[in-house]
């Protein structure tokens, strides 16, 4: 079955240190999508590409980066620039123009120790 | 910058009630609106899609309006079950090309 997958599902960082989070879809959707979510807040754009070696940054890219070198998979690496990492990080996929709107994964918890 | 709303954040009713979740955006020139659903700890599962030239769309006993004139969407939830307790989120695209802008949510409980 079709889908995105996003690991690990739970996920814990030191201070000062970078942690990588997975997404990889088989899909085979032109675009992909990291939003973090906290409680009360909704979901915020990080990170979003539509194209492999091509991306641009939402609405909080500070403190995040990404790399898009296959069609399938789009990483997200929380840096230790990132001072409040803690929450719930969602990727997505879509295809321009489609009748199929975005799917999402189930999501990645970020806590700090 | 176009901005969506869901009012009330959270709604309490009890099984078997019909009903109505709202959604409002400030921008109409929108190219497609899609609701989804959340369940706690989890990822979004997409419910319905509306494109702009669609007024309502169903599936089993949801059904999606839209009314890009007036800024609105509404999602209509028949005779509602305890398992459809979740959070429900409308987004709304601008573009084919361009991303997703989310309401915060509307947390539903259906009381047995």
């Amino acid at each position: 079955d079709g889908g995105i997958t996003q690991s690990p599902k739970y996920l814990f960082r030191k201070e000062g240190q970078n942690v990588t989070l997975s997404c990889e879809q088989n899909l085979n959707h032109d675009a992909m999508y990291w939003y973090r979510q906290d409680p009360g807040q909704g979901l915020r754009l990080i990170y979003y590409s539509q194209i492999v070696n091509d991306f641009q940054k939402g609405d909080i890219a500070e403190g995040y980066s990404v790399s898009r070198e296959k069609k399938e998979s789009f990483p997200l690496t929380v840096t230790s620039a990132q001072k409040n990492p803690t929450a719930f990080y969602l990727c997505a996929s879509s295809l321009p123009a489609d009748l199929t709107g975005y799917t999402f994964g189930s999501g990645t918890r970020l806590t700090v120790v | 910058k176009q901005e969506v709303t869901q009012i009330p954040a959270a709604l309490s009713v009890p099984e078997g009630e019909n009903l109505v979740l709202n959604c409002s955006f400030t921008d109409s020139a929108i190219y497609n609106l899609q609701w989804f659903r959340q369940d706690p700890g989890k990822g979004l599962t997409s419910l319905l899609l509306i494109q702009s030239s669609q007024r309502e769309q169903t599936s089993g006993r949801l059904n999606a309006s839209l009314d890009k004139s007036s800024g609105r969407s509404t999602l209509y939830i028949a005779a509602s079950q305890p398992g459809d307790s979740a959070t429900y989120l409308c987004a709304v695209r601008a573009g084919a090309n361009s991303k997703l802008t989310f309401g915060k949510g509307i947390t539903l409980s259906v009381r047995p």
